[in-house]
């Protein structure tokens, strides 16, 4: 069975850091496409990043060069690293499995999610 | 950027009613487009993909169609499980998800 398991969340001050981590279990993170999607409070779904199995990566332009995704073959963990943090950072931030089918992603596995408070 | 409209917001509905959600996209996205289910408080489920896939597991009441730039989810029959906020969201560039429509209670 796919299980998602999303830790690291909490109240942060804003410009600080925080460091997501997604366990992964019934499937290898290393040879899936793996995704970051986040959810502010009482508002819609928003793409955050992405990671190839080959290792590319891509990022919504409100997180680019403050967000880093990665990988940890070894613990079968996909990880968000956030930087810089801001208040409209303030989400439940999910890691989710992103299915290639002909066409890169659909979503099909998400983990319970993780609430990012950023407040001073 | 590709933007995603859906209409309505929100839908009041009976059980057994058929329902229909509509997503717009601000520029041709083939069929790359996913439809999901998100309860209160829960994860999204993926219901839909390649604007007309069943994903495994979801019942046949569900289905979706369209292409280019207007798609539809639609619910044959309303279940009492079906009560959520549903989600579009295309992978022709990058991903983006519409607004959401809530589907509630008459």
């Amino acid at each position: 069975e796919v299980q998602l398991v999303e830790t690291g969340g909490g109240l942060i001050q804003p410009g600080g850091s925080l460091r997501l981590s997604c366990a992964a279990s019934g499937f290898t993170v290393s040879s899936n496409y793996m995704t970051w999607v986040r959810q502010a409070p009482g508002k819609g779904l928003e793409w955050v990043s992405i990671i190839y199995s080959a290792g590319t990566t891509y990022y919504a332009d409100s997180v680019k060069g403050r967000f880093t995704i990665s990988r940890d073959s070894s613990k079968n963990t996909l990880s968000l690293q956030m930087n810089a943090l801001r208040a409209e950072d303030t989400a439940v931030y999910y890691c989710a499995r992103a299915s290639y089918n002909v066409g890169c992603c659909s979503f099909d596995s998400w983990g319970q999610g993780t609430l990012v408070t950023v407040s001073s | 950027d590709i933007q995603m409209t859906q209409s309505p917001s929100t839908l009041s509905a009976s059980v057994g009613d058929r329902v229909t959600i509509t997503c717009r996209a601000s520029q041709s996205i083939s069929s790359w487009l996913a439809w999901y289910q998100q309860k209160p408080g829960k994860a999204p489920k993926l219901l839909i993909y390649k604007a007309s896939t069943l994903e495994s597991g979801v019942p046949s009441r569900f289905s979706g169609s369209g292409s280019g730039t207007e798609f539809t989810l639609t619910i044959t029959s309303l279940h009492p499980d079906d009560f959520a906020t549903y989600y579009c969201q295309q992978y022709s560039s990058y991903w983006t998800f519409g607004q959401g429509t809530k589907v509630e209670i008459k």
